[in-house]
């Protein structure tokens, strides 16, 4: 069984930089898939925020590009994401999931960690 | 980037009523790239439907999808107490992933 669990501070002072961790376990990253985050900001709806290919090809959302970037360390098994210069606006729970490679649906989500900006 | 607009924002139904959910893309998605999924409070998303029609592994068949092109609905034949949550389509193109704004569905 896949599952993911994502890590990392649940609270970040404005201007810093968010970083998450998501561990893979039940599958091998190195064997393929694309790996992503999503976010929800509270009360609100999803927004993806950029995924990454086993390859590391990585592929942002336009309007949270230069602020965002996602790794990942296939010796692990996990990947990460790192976005800068954070605002009140960036608060959110965020979810890694995995997306099929051919169909791009997200078929397996982590829980979900809440990260607050906030000083 | 195309844009998924869901409607109705909020839908209100009794249990054994029939829901149909829409979502309008903003140009035209392949079906093989449109999913549909479910959340419920404090919950992750649940992949419902993927390739516009196809039901993802352990989903009732209450729960069917269709559409092409542009437009796309997601029909829950008969709702049980369980399906009263946000449902949000989701669709690929050109390496972007994009999310409508989701359809509350809730008790009547």
């Amino acid at each position: 069984q896949v599952q993911l669990q994502e890590s990392g501070p649940g609270l970040v002072k404005p201007s810093e930089t968010l970083s998450l961790t998501c561990a893979v376990s039940g599958y091998s990253i190195s064997s393929g898939y694309y790996w992503g985050w999503i976010r929800q900001p509270p009360g609100k709806g999803l927004e993806w925020i950029g995924t990454i290919f086993h390859s590391g090809s990585t592929y942002y959302n336009p309007s949270l590009k230069g602020r965002v970037t996602i790794s990942v360390d296939t010796s692990e098994n996990q990947f990460s994401l790192r976005l800068s210069s954070v605002t009140a606006a960036d608060t959110a729970v965020y979810y890694c999931a995995r997306a099929r490679g051919g169909s791009y649906q997200f078929d397996y989500w982590g829980q979900g960690t809440l990260v607050t900006v906030s000083s | 980037e195309i844009v998924l607009t869901q409607s109705p924002g909020t839908l209100s139904l009794s249990p054994g009523e029939r829901a149909t959910l829409s979502c309008r893309a903003s140009q035209s998605v392949s079906s093989s790239f449109l999913a549909w999924y479910q959340q419920k409070p404090g919950q992750a998303p649940r992949l419902l439907i993927y390739g516009a029609s196809s039901r993802a592994t352990g989903i009732p068949d209450r729960f069917s999808g269709s559409g092409s092109g542009t437009d796309f609905t997601l029909t829950i034949s008969r709702l049980e107490p369980e399906d009263f949550a946000v449902y949000y389509c989701q669709q690929y193109g050109s390496s972007l992933w994009t999310f409508g704004q989701g359809t509350k569905v809730e008790i009547k």
